[in-house]
């Protein structure tokens, strides 16, 4: 079975940093482009970031440019999200998902951002 | 950046109703579109990928179409587990857009 399984949320501060994990299964992990998308409570879902299969190439939405990271380890079927200076703002349900047209989904893991 | 104008934001219909939802992208994306239902706090689920391609295991009532920059997703006769909010996703170029979701409610 394909799965994706988020870890890592949860309650930080403003300014403060969090390390989000996704685990892939039932899948050539290596093969995909991975993104992460969030929602914040009550709104619609967000693009965060992007990275290609190989980690040649890495997008990243304006509102978390140079804040958040993106990353992957092929050999442990894993895909990261490094947050560092967390803002209220950043508060949403975050969802790790397969390739461009997001045909898999994992189910979500919330970070709060609040003081 | 691509800007995905989804309409209506809202609409109620009724069990049996042909209901359309439509996107607009600010310029053309070919078909790098797809389309999402979302029940409340549950995970989007991808109904339509390559504007018009139905996902494995979707009811063939949803229907999508178009090209370039104007796209409908189509249900042509709502069932009760159809209401739910929907989204559709530029995947054309980044940073990828969503619309900004239809709310679908029982009238």
């Amino acid at each position: 079975e394909v799965q994706l399984v988020e870890s890592g949320g949860g309650l930080v501060k403003p300014g403060g940093s969090l390390r989000l994990s996704c685990a892939a299964s039932g899948f050539t992990f290596s093969s995909y482009d991975m993104k992460w998308v969030r929602q914040a409570p009550g709104k619609g879902l967000e693009w965060v970031s992007c990275i290609s299969s190989s980690s040649s190439y890495i997008y990243y939405a304006d509102s978390v440019k140079g804040r958040f990271t993106i990353s992957r380890d092929n050999a442990k079927n894993s895909l990261y999200l490094q947050m560092n200076s967390l803002r209220a703002e950043d508060t949403a349900v975050y969802y790790c998902v397969r390739r461009e047209g997001m045909d898999v989904w994992g189910q979500g893991t919330t970070v709060t951002v609040s003081s | 950046d691509i800007q995905m104008t989804q309409s209506p934001s809202a609409m109620s219909a009724s069990v049996g109703d042909r209901v359309t939802i439509t996107c607009r992208a600010s310029q053309g994306i070919s078909n790098f579109l797809a389309w999402f239902q979302q029940k409340p706090g549950k995970v989007p689920k991808r109904l339509i990928y390559a504007a018009s391609s139905l996902q494995s295991g979707v009811p063939s009532r949803f229907s999508g179409s178009g090209s370039g920059t104007e796209f409908t997703l189509t249900i042509s006769s709502l069932q009760p587990e159809d209401f739910a909010t929907y989204y559709c996703l530029q995947h054309n170029s980044y940073p990828h857009t969503f619309g900004q979701g239809t709310k679908l409610e029982i009238k």
